[in-house]
């Protein structure tokens, strides 16, 4: 299958700093990518639509001025969690989506920690 | 918007035996499904699928039964091995390729 490689996959930062996530369609071109955030032993909690040129479209009650979404090429797509603080302490997963099957393949996850 | 639901939440059985997991979805503009097996701290992975223009799909001991009428549509495992414990998520989407998650269902096969 398609391989979907997200980095970091591990990153600890301080209350109010920022941090970027990557998301990368090594051997496909995605022109769609999708944000998740999964709390322990929950779902995929979709939290934007990222379209390759054009402005991310976010879900109703995700912050957009906190997750900033940038997919600036058809490989890649970055999550910017800004000013972060501990309650934004979680697992970020990315996907992207081949185009014509409609098929879903996911980064390995980014589990960020806000100290 | 979809709605998603999966049942059960949680799932034990025994080495060799069979288990089921069932999802309900609501938009009848739906029309793939996939199933996802999650381990802890990994990635989603894709173990199966089936679309709207099929009832049934199998791949070795894995199956996928869709009822569009019903808007239903489960997951079969046979001759369970522990390897199998995961948690396994369905979903449902749409053509524009958005993908609504069921909450999960942690499987847990004993040896």
């Amino acid at each position: 299958g398609a391989v979907v490689s997200q980095h970091p996959s591990r990153v600890i930062c301080k209350s109010g700093t920022s941090v970027k996530i990557e998301c990368r369609s090594l051997d496909f071109q995605a022109t769609t990518m999708f944000w998740y955030r999964q709390f322990p032993k929950k779902s995929l909690m979709l939290m934007a639509t990222s379209n390759e040129g054009s402005k991310a479209t976010y879900e109703q009650g995700v912050e957009k001025d906190k997750f900033l979404i940038n997919h600036a090429s058809l490989t890649l797509s970055t999550l910017t969690v800004t000013s972060a603080h501990p309650e934004d302490s979680s697992f970020y997963i990315c996907s992207a989506r081949v185009l014509y099957t409609g098929e879903l393949f996911f980064g390995e996850g980014s589990r960020l920690t806000v100290l | 918007g979809e709605n998603v639901e999966q049942h059960p939440s949680t799932l034990s059985v025994q080495e060799g035996d069979s288990a089921v997991i069932k999802c309900t979805y609501s938009d009848s503009a739906s029309n793939y499904f996939p199933w996802y097996k999650q381990e802890l701290g990994k990635r989603p992975q894709l173990i199966i699928d089936i679309r709207s223009n099929v009832g049934e799909k199998k791949d070795q001991r894995i199956a996928v039964t869709l009822n569009k009428t019903a808007k239903h549509f489960s997951l079969h495992i046979t001759e369970t091995q522990p390897e199998d414990s995961a948690v396994y998520f369905c979903a449902a989407n749409t053509n524009a390729g958005k993908s609504t998650f069921g909450d999960g269902t942690t499987l847990t096969v004993k040896p």
